[in-house]
């Protein structure tokens, strides 16, 4: 069991651009969860996966965003049209059905000029 | 909605005990989470109250009161290296967690 990981850890981008964002959860769980975070905030719901299922999407999730998950197991974060707004650490988490706790990666830190 | 109130910072003294609390609004609840998450890191789990009462692992506690909406976090024995942020979640539902926005404890010498 490697735990939650992400890639990049970092990504500096320039405004306008799409960047992407991976996800490969701990492999038994089939949930998988997206967060933000910016500084001196707690993480902010984003979205949610069930195996490939999109189950919940956040309000905050704008139609630049987009998750996919598509075999169940890792999910990819495209964010298009980056504003500096987006600016922030993108945090995956993933948990099994049964069980109550979420494991967070390490977290993609984004920085859009 | 959901709201969550938690103290912005604390301070304490290395080997003292600290109570950090957190307070909550929302329906459906099933669940309350405490992580602490160090500058630049992801949370970590420390622990997890869905019933009324403290639940106790190593050196942290957790209590809950559901009727009061009330949760804390207590730390004892403390270390340099629980300097950190230390964030309250509750769950509402099946899914998602919603977060404070943390508590920032610092432990001097």
């Amino acid at each position: 069991d490697t735990g939650v990981s992400q890639d990049p850890r970092h990504k500096i981008t320039k405004r306008g651009q799409n960047v992407t964002f991976r996800c490969d959860p701990i492999s038994e769980h089939n949930r998988l969860y997206w967060y933000r975070q910016t500084l001196g905030q707690g993480p902010e719901f984003l979205t949610y996966f069930q195996n490939e299922a999109q189950l919940e999407k956040s309000r905050l999730l704008s139609d630049r965003f987009s998750a996919e998950r598509p075999k169940g197991s890792f999910s990819t974060l495209e964010i298009q049209r980056t504003e500096q707004g987006d600016s922030a650490m993108y945090l995956c988490a993933s948990s099994n059905r049964g069980q109550e706790t979420q494991y967070f990666g390490p977290g993609t830190r984004l920085l859009v000029l | 909605g959901q709201n969550i109130d938690q103290p912005t910072e604390m301070t304490a003294t290395e080997g003292a005990i600290v109570q950090i609390n957190c307070t909550y609004q929302t329906s459906g609840f099933n669940g309350l989470f405490w992580y602490q998450q160090h500058a630049g890191e992801a949370p970590t789990f420390l622990s997890y109250n869905v019933l009324d009462g403290l639940e106790e692992k190593g050196r942290f506690s957790s209590f809950l009161s559901r009727s009061k909406g009330y949760s804390y976090l207590l730390l004892k024995e403390l270390q340099m290296k629980d300097s950190a942020s230390y964030l309250c979640a509750v769950r509402a539902g099946y899914s998602t967690l919603t977060f404070g926005k943390g508590t920032m404890l610092l432990v001097s010498p």
